[in-house]
């Protein structure tokens, strides 16, 4: 139990365009998800808390308005990286949560590259 | 601000070596903590976890971690490792009484055959 998928896994764009990644909670609901950045060889940077029906939370230094995140149900978050830029290609990985509960589930991750 | 250490950034080891990795976190109230694991080319994994209790935390294919709370310390143990052990391995923190999770830099354990 406890699958959280994303879609797609690898994505590459050009510049100034933008890609949305799906972030699923597959077989349970998921209160909150989270969205992360890791960056080649170092570790997981929060990027934003996303609760459904609300408007997400993001981190200190994360520009809302070029990762844009919608949690429009229980099962499923999105993040728009638009006018997507070089510099973020990354590795973007979300996570979900249960209602209650401080376990974090995580997604496979989507390779970004923009050219 | 919190924060999260792993002081091994790589680590070689032969098979059936013992494996402890170190996990320090700046938090002084209530945590919950995590160890995770990823695979090359997977998705992070869960060892094990801490929320209270015991301090001593048996997890998945023979981990352990134990919490020292005077040391703020949540130390990642394995007797004796295994080629496929090879893989990067986070320490998470949650603190605060938030859900955020606050990472450590991630140890890449590479175990030789």
């Amino acid at each position: 139990g406890a699958v959280v998928s994303q879609h797609p896994s690898r994505v590459i764009c050009k510049s100034g365009t933008s890609v949305k990644i799906e972030c699923r909670s597959l077989d349970f609901q998921a209160t909150t998800m989270f969205w992360y950045r890791q960056f080649p060889k170092q570790s997981l940077m929060l990027m934003a808390t996303s609760n459904e029906g609300s408007k997400a939370t993001y981190e200190q230094g994360v520009e809302k308005d070029k990762f844009l995140i919608n949690h429009a149900s229980l099962t499923l978050s999105t993040l728009t990286v638009t006018s997507a830029h070089p510099e973020d290609s990354s590795f973007y990985i979300c996570s979900a949560r249960l209602r209650s509960s401080y376990e974090q589930y995580f997604g496979p991750g989507t390779r970004l590259t923009v050219t | 601000a919190q924060s999260v250490s792993q002081h091994n950034h790589h680590v070689i080891l032969s098979e059936a070596a013992s494996l402890e990795l170190g996990c320090n976190y700046s938090y002084g109230g209530t945590v919950n903590l995590f160890w995770y694991v990823q695979y090359p080319g997977q998705h992070l994994q869960l060892l094990l976890k801490y929320f209270s209790g015991d301090p001593l935390v048996k997890g998945i294919k023979g981990f352990e971690a134990e919490f020292i709370k005077s040391k703020f310390s949540f130390n990642l143990r394995k007797p004796s490792v295994q080629w496929s052990d090879t893989a990067e391995y986070f320490c998470a923190v949650n603190a605060g009484g938030t859900y955020k999770y606050i990472f450590g830099t991630g140890t890449r354990l590479k175990v030789l055959a």
